[in-house]
């Protein structure tokens, strides 16, 4: 398997736009996670998914994001609209069981100026 | 104040010595506690997950420890390699709840 795929890999755009990053996890995995990570609060849990269904997105920071997960196989974090608050790298993981191991992808660094 | 502290912030050993790394949590109820190791530019990568009846766990020469009744855990690098630099993020995880610690960076100098 190629593991966690996100994309982009990096983003840069300008406050206001809306930004969409995507993940793809191991094929099986039935949990997803969304994560942000920054220098200053470390990773933080945005929202995870268990079978396609959003269960605890209590990490959202506001109305300004959004993550859905059409499919088992593909998953995407809105930020709608952007600030230079939200410049980040943006994690997705996935797992076969909420409490064990979770597979993490490389990442979207995103920029907002 | 974290639920989830690391120690130190950051630390610098030479290329064959041992180090330990310090988590100290404060939440409860207790599910397992994970240790992560991040490299620059890619996303953590499990190292050790320990449930409450463990205390100690080894990942070839990562050791990690736990003591339930004091909160704390450590993570002991034996041996250092240049490869072991990056930084190691202790995370807890209890009822429908992660909380990651901000991490230790570890630099291993030749």
């Amino acid at each position: 398997d190629a593991g966690v795929i996100q994309s982009p890999r990096h983003e840069v755009t300008e406050m206001g736009q809306e930004v969409t990053l995507r993940c793809k996890p191991i094929s099986g995995h039935d949990y997803l996670f969304w994560y942000r990570q920054t220098m200053m609060r470390g990773l933080e849990l945005l929202i995870y998914f268990n079978n396609n269904v959003p269960i605890d997105d209590s990490g959202m920071p506001e109305d300004r994001f959004s993550a859905k997960m059409p499919n088992a196989s593909f998953s995407t974090l809105k930020i709608q609209p952007s600030e230079p608050r939200d410049s980040a790298v943006y994690f997705c993981a996935s797992t076969t069981d909420r409490g064990g191991e979770q597979y993490f992808g490389p990442g979207t660094r995103l920029t907002v100026t | 104040k974290n639920q989830v502290e690391q120690s130190p912030q950051s630390l610098i050993i030479l290329e064959g010595k041992n180090c330990t790394l310090q988590c100290n949590y404060t939440v409860s109820p207790f599910s397992n506690l994970r240790w992560y190791k991040q490299d620059t530019g890619r996303g953590p990568v499990s190292l050790t997950i320990m449930t409450f009846s463990e205390n100690t766990k080894s990942n070839g020469r990562y050791t990690a420890t736990l003591d339930a009744d004091t909160k704390q855990s450590s993570l002991h690098i034996t041996a250092s390699q240049l490869s072991d630099s990056a930084s190691y993020i202790c995370v807890y995880s209890g009822f429908q709840k992660l909380v990651f610690g901000t991490g230790t960076r570890l630099l291993v100098s030749p």
